[in-house]
């Protein structure tokens, strides 16, 4: 089984201040991550993924993750946040197999950003 | 071209009432999906396609039928509307692998009054 929890509901930071949005997940087979963006009356949009290898990956918009087995984590991070990032960001987790398995999402973290 | 769209984009109607939303993939993938986001903002997935072939069939009211007529496309049929059916449905798919998530369309925003 899986499972995917995002802390903090609602996160505020000043334009230009460093970005960081939790995700810790649980998975009972090596895990797909995944972070999401959703903007508002819009679709989910992929910021960016983890299969294998590189430990560290870079997305869309400037934001990056870091898949942390040992802490079974994957949290979202962007050096400088501008207000077009104020969003609602989703993470998920998926088996490393087969589409047939589904994706679990987090309850998402509403990002806001302060002028 | 959208990549996954559907229609319609708000559906506003009366309890009781039957309504469809329709979905459409111009990606080649082979699995789609339907998720039903409330007003918290948490998705939940409701049903899978896989080539036509129903795969994931979570526990929803058997009101909400699916129907994939053929692989690039998933309607979702809801029965007798309730209240508490408000919320955005989002149709995705995904390839042969999870590695590169899922593509979603808009959303349809359902509002039963």
């Amino acid at each position: 089984a899986q499972s995917v929890t995002q802390l903090g509901s609602h996160v505020s930071v000043s334009e230009g201040a460093l970005v960081l949005l939790r995700c810790n997940y649980s998975s009972s087979v090596p895990p797909y991550l995944f972070w999401y963006v959703q903007y508002p009356n819009q679709g989910l949009q992929l910021l960016l993924k983890y299969t294998t290898g590189a430990t560290l990956v870079k997305g869309i918009n400037g934001f990056e993750a870091e898949f942390k087995k040992s802490e079974t984590s994957f949290h979202l991070t962007k050096p400088s946040a501008h207000m077009s990032d104020a969003a609602e960001y989703f993470c998920a987790v998926g088996p490393g197999y087969s589409s047939a398995s589904k994706i679990i999402f987090g309850s998402g973290t509403r990002l806001s950003i302060r002028p | 071209d959208t990549a996954v769209s559907q229609t319609p984009k708000y559906l506003v109607t009366q309890m009781g009432n039957d309504k469809s939303i329709k979905c459409e993939q111009n990606l080649g993938h082979d699995t789609m999906y339907w998720y039903k986001q409330d007003s918290k903002k948490f998705l939940k997935i409701m049903f899978s396609y896989n080539n036509k072939e129903l795969i994931i069939n979570e526990t929803v009211p058997n009101r909400f039928s699916p129907k994939s007529p053929d692989k690039a496309h998933l309607n979702l049929h809801i029965n007798s509307l309730e209240l508490g059916d408000s919320a955005v449905y989002f149709c995705a798919s995904s390839g042969t692998t999870n590695a590169y998530g899922y593509t979603f369309g808009s959303g349809t925003r359902l509002t039963v009054v």
